[in-house]
C-alpha cells in the first residue's frame, strides 16, 4: 500500500504557542488529504479536507482559523494549530487517497500543557 | 460526522475464544473496512467489503455485511493476547469520499 509519513510523531507545547505538522505522501502524488483528529480511548474525527493547490474543506464544528491547512504541493499538507490549548491536546492522523483507497500516517500526539 | 456505531464499545475474552464486534451505519456505502489499533499507535487495515458483497474472510477474520440492515460484523476465530487492541469499522459513501470512522470496540484478549 502506499506510505504516509507524519513529523513530528510527538510534540509537547507550551499553551499559546502554535505547532505545525507535516504529512508527507511518498510513493505517489495526492491531490487530497484527510486529516482526522483523535481523543484518548475515543474514535477517529475527520477535521477537514485538503486539497492541493485550494483552500480545505472543514468538517462542521472545526475552527478554520485555528487549525490551518496547507497544500501547497501534491506530497505534502500541513496542519498547523494555533495558540494551542490544553484541549487541543489529540492525536492527529493524516491520509492520503490513491484511487480509491485510503492510507494513513502514522500519527502525531500533541500535549499542550 | 460520525457514522458508524461499534457495539459492543468493550469486550474482554478468554484467549482462544472468538471475538464478535457489530457496526451500524446510516446512510448508503460504497464500500465498509475494519480497522485495528494499538493503544497509542496508527491504525492497521484489516480488511474491506464493497457493498455489493455479503462475506470476506481473510486469516482469522470473518467480516459480514447487511445493507438491508446497514450493519457489519468482524469476527476473530482463536484470538491471541497479541489481538488486544481497539477495532473501528469505517464506511465509505464514494469513491473519492473520506472514510467515516465508527465509535470502536476495545477488545481485550487475557492469556
Amino acid at each position: 500500500g502506499a506510505v504516509v509519513s507524519q513529523h513530528p510523531s510527538r510534540v509537547i507545547c507550551k499553551s499559546g504557542t502554535s505547532v505545525k505538522i507535516e504529512c508527507r505522501s511518498l510513493d505517489f502524488q495526492a491531490t487530497t488529504m484527510f486529516w482526522y483528529r483523535q481523543f484518548p480511548k475515543k474514535s477517529l474525527m475527520l477535521m477537514a479536507t485538503s486539497n492541493e493547490g485550494s483552500k480545505a474543506t472543514y468538517e462542521q464544528g472545526v475552527e478554520k482559523d485555528k487549525f490551518l491547512i496547507n497544500h501547497a504541493s501534491l506530497t505534502l499538507s500541513t496542519l498547523t494549530v494555533t495558540s494551542a490549548h490544553p484541549e487541543d491536546s489529540s492525536f492527529y492522523i493524516c491520509s492520503n487517497l490513491h484511487g480509491n483507497e485510503q492510507f494513513f500516517g502514522p500519527g502525531t500526539r500533541l500535549t499542550v500543557l | 460526522s460520525q457514522q458508524g456505531e461499534e457495539d459492543p464499545q468493550a469486550l474482554s475474552i478468554q484467549e482462544g475464544e472468538n471475538a464478535t464486534m457489530n457496526c451500524s451505519y446510516k446512510t448508503s456505502i460504497n464500500n465498509l473496512q475494519w480497522y485495528r489499533q494499538n493503544s497509542g499507535r496508527g491504525l492497521v487495515h484489516l480488511i474491506l467489503i464493497r457493498s455489493n458483497e455479503r462475506e470476506k474472510h481473510s486469516g482469522r477474520l470473518r467480516v459480514t455485511l447487511d445493507t438491508s440492515k446497514k450493519s457489519s460484523s468482524l469476527l476473530i476465530t482463536a484470538s491471541r493476547a497479541a489481538d488486544t487492541a481497539s477495532y473501528f469499522c469505517a464506511t465509505r459513501n464514494s469513491g473519492n469520499t473520506p472514510l467515516v470512522f465508527g465509535k470502536g470496540t476495545r477488545l481485550s484478549v487475557i492469556a
